[in-house]
């Protein structure tokens, strides 16, 4: 049982280029989320998704975009990076009636 | 609007000896309350959780919480801490569901021999 990955785990990008990170968990969970975490901020919420086809926008959404296809998967896209997206980005995910958020290991973006 | 405030971003400790971390929040309603630990390099894993019933909460690792109502918080507190605890620990709240957590900043737990 691999629960949440999280692809890739380290990424450095040009300012305009554009990327996809890849969220997948195996758990069958109907909840999933974004969150980027920045020194002194915690951790904020870009978008989260609820079930396969919704998704919504969180605390911090500019730039970034969504989409939910499958239970599985919820990748998160970059359409042009900006040095302001320089973060470590968490996908996490919950059980439909459960509580607990389980994360994956991060994704370290640097935007150059 | 929610909101949790960490006040203390780092706090020293030796091994053996007690500590707290403390966590304010703010809400019209009732919340979700959570504190979630992250060791180096790491994704974060919940610690403990309150969400209705007792105000006192146990968690793993010898972690233990309290819900006070009055005072907004929910605190974070270890009678004896080791090595192993050094980590970043966050508290979270949740109003509207449980995918839509709100972070604190974070408080960096640092335990020396």
């Amino acid at each position: 049982n691999a629960g949440v990955t999280q692809t890739p785990k380290f990424q450095v990008l040009k300012t305009g280029q554009s990327m996809t990170l890849q969220c997948a968990q195996d758990m069958n969970h109907e909840y999933m989320s974004w969150y980027r975490q920045d020194p002194g901020m915690g951790l904020r919420l870009i978008h989260y998704s609820v079930g396969a086809g919704i998704t919504d926008q969180g605390e911090v959404p500019n730039g970034y975009n969504v989409s939910r296809s499958t239970t599985e998967d919820f990748p998160l896209r970059l359409l042009s990076a900006a040095p302001s997206q320089t973060s470590v980005y968490f996908c996490a995910s919950i059980r439909t009636g459960g509580f607990e958020a389980f994360f994956g290991q991060g994704t370290r973006l640097t935007v150059v | 609007a929610q909101s949790v405030t960490q006040l203390d971003s780092q706090v020293p400790v030796f091994e053996e000896a007690p500590v707290e971390l403390r966590c304010n929040y703010s809400s019209s309603v009732s919340v979700y309350l959570f504190w979630y630990v992250q060791y180096p390099n790491q994704g974060l894993q919940l610690l403990l959780k309150y969400l209705s019933g007792s105000t006192l909460v146990k968690g793993i690792n010898g972690f233990e919480a309290e819900f006070n109502k009055s005072q907004t918080s929910f605190h974070l507190r270890k009678p004896s801490v080791h090595i192993s605890d050094t980590a970043e620990y966050f508290c979270a709240v949740s109003e509207t569901g449980f995918q839509k957590l709100v972070f604190g900043t974070g408080t960096r737990l640092l335990v020396s021999p």
